[in-house]
């Protein structure tokens, strides 16, 4: 039974750069969700997915940010032109709708270090 | 503005030692209230969820109770593997979103 994944686990980028994170969902999970967590903060909401469909977004998700879950499976998160305030642990969570819908499991995060 | 804080920020007890933290909530709508545990460099693992005032879930050293404006986990004779970071968030009716507090550190030396 594998859970959540992410991948890098880890990134360095330089100011102004690209980035793009991947998170594997749970299997039978069809909804996905995104979060930002800081240094001494919980995790802060930025985006959820039904299927492939963007359904919630933050007012956290600037301009710069854009997810996608093309087929229903996988997402991608990627920040465009990198800030130094972008550096945060970059957290996925998947949940199922019917019985335990409302629990979210979280994978291990992609940590984002903006230099 | 919906809000969850989380007390203390930070708590040492000695192996045995029981207490509770705090998680007090201001939500238009409630749909849930939830506890994880979160270890360093880690991302939360889920332990409870709650619906209703009066409702109590217990999983081994650990219980959480929910009130109309609070909820508490009750962590009985802790032991030093129980150390982690414990976040509460809410949920309410109309979103998908979690609201996250900003955590409590605990520490259980031995």
């Amino acid at each position: 039974d594998t859970g959540v994944s992410q991948n890098p686990r880890h990134k360095i980028t330089k100011r102004g750069q690209n980035v793009t994170f991947r998170c594997d969902p749970i299997s039978e999970h069809n909804r996905l969700y995104w979060y930002r967590q800081t240094l001494g903060q919980g995790p802060e909401f930025l985006t959820y997915f039904q299927n492939e469909a963007q359904l919630e977004k933050s007012r956290l998700l600037s301009d710069r940010f854009s997810a996608e879950r093309p087929k229903g499976s996988f997402s991608t998160l990627e920040i465009q032109r990198t800030e130094q305030g972008d550096s945060a642990m970059y957290l996925c969570a998947s949940s199922t709708t019917g019985t335990g819908e409302d629990e979210q499991f979280f994978g291990p995060g992609t940590r984002l270090t903006v230099l | 503005e919906d809000q969850v804080t989380q007390s203390p920020e930070a708590l040492r007890l000695q192996e045995g030692e029981s207490s509770s933290l705090n998680c007090s909530y201001t939500v238009s709508g409630l749909r849930g209230l939830f506890w994880y545990r979160q270890d360093p460099g880690k991302g939360p693992e889920f332990l409870f969820t709650l619906y209703s005032a009066g409702e109590e879930k217990e999983k081994e050293r650990l219980k959480a109770t929910l009130t109309k404006k609070e909820s508490f986990l009750h962590i009985t004779a802790p032991k030093p593997e129980d150390s982690a970071t414990y976040l509460c968030a809410v949920r309410i009716v109309s979103g998908y979103a979690l609201n996250f507090g900003k955590g409590t550190s605990l520490l259980v030396t031995p």
